[in-house]
């Protein structure tokens, strides 16, 4: 058990659009999802911690307007990414944690990734 | 702040070599270790974790032991294949609240035949 998902897997638009991401966990009920980046080459960033039916918790330096995350149930998380630039072409990660309690055996499962190549 | 530091790739090794990959990490208190696994153009894989001093995770004959005395949780396999060859991402988080994980910068491995 302990799988997550990730729609779509690649996405390509124009500069200006915006794009919408899912993660979902399949077989378990995840109070608390996370959003990261991952650039070339380079470690994942977290970009915002996310609870069920509650505001985002963003990191410093993400644009909470341009990164719009919304937690809609205990299985499913969204990340868009509104009036896309080249800039923010980057591969983005999710995961999903089973519990936002006190066990210390706590685990986080990601997602597959979503690619954004904004031209 | 919460810290951890890996060996820099990439490494690369002989199929059936013997691997160690280096991590130290800086926290307070005892957070839980990990070792993910990233595989190319594919997400993150929990690989193995610790969640104690002294404890060893174990999986795929990879093993890393949590050594509080020194800090490190280092990675190791006595023979990799070419199927190990991906990127390997030390962690650390805490449970309890939000769980907020905190990666290396990730070591490239690469298995030649």
């Amino acid at each position: 058990g302990a799988v997550v998902s990730q729609h779509p897997s690649r996405v390509i638009c124009k500069s200006g659009t915006s794009v919408k991401i899912e993660c979902r966990s399949l077989d378990f009920q995840a109070t608390t999802m996370f959003w990261y980046r991952q650039f070339p080459k380079k470690s994942l960033m977290l970009m915002a911690t996310s609870n069920e039916g509650s505001k985002a918790t963003y990191e410093q330096g993400v644009e909470k307007d341009k990164f719009l995350i919304n937690h809609a149930s205990l299985t499913l998380s969204t990340l868009t990414v509104t009036s896309a630039h080249p800039e923010d072409s980057s591969f983005y990660i999710c995961s999903a944690s089973r519990s936002g309690g006190s066990s210390s055996t706590d685990t986080q499962y990601f997602g597959p990734g979503t690619r954004l190549t904004v031209l | 702040g919460n810290s951890v530091t890996q060996m820099e790739g990439p490494v690369t090794l002989s199929e059936e070599a013997f691997l160690t990959i280096n991590c130290t990490y800086t926290a307070t208190g005892y957070p839980s270790l990990f070792w993910y696994v990233q595989y190319p153009g594919e997400g993150l894989q929990l690989l193995l974790k610790a969640t104690k001093a002294d404890d060893k995770g174990s999986n795929k004959g990879f093993e890393a032991t949590y050594r509080k005395e020194t800090t490190s949780f280092h990675l190791e396999k006595g023979s990799v294949q070419v199927s190990d060859s991906a990127v390997y991402f030390c962690a650390l988080a805490y449970s309890g609240g939000y769980q907020k994980v905190t990666f290396g910068t990730g070591t490239k491995l690469q298995v030649i035949p």
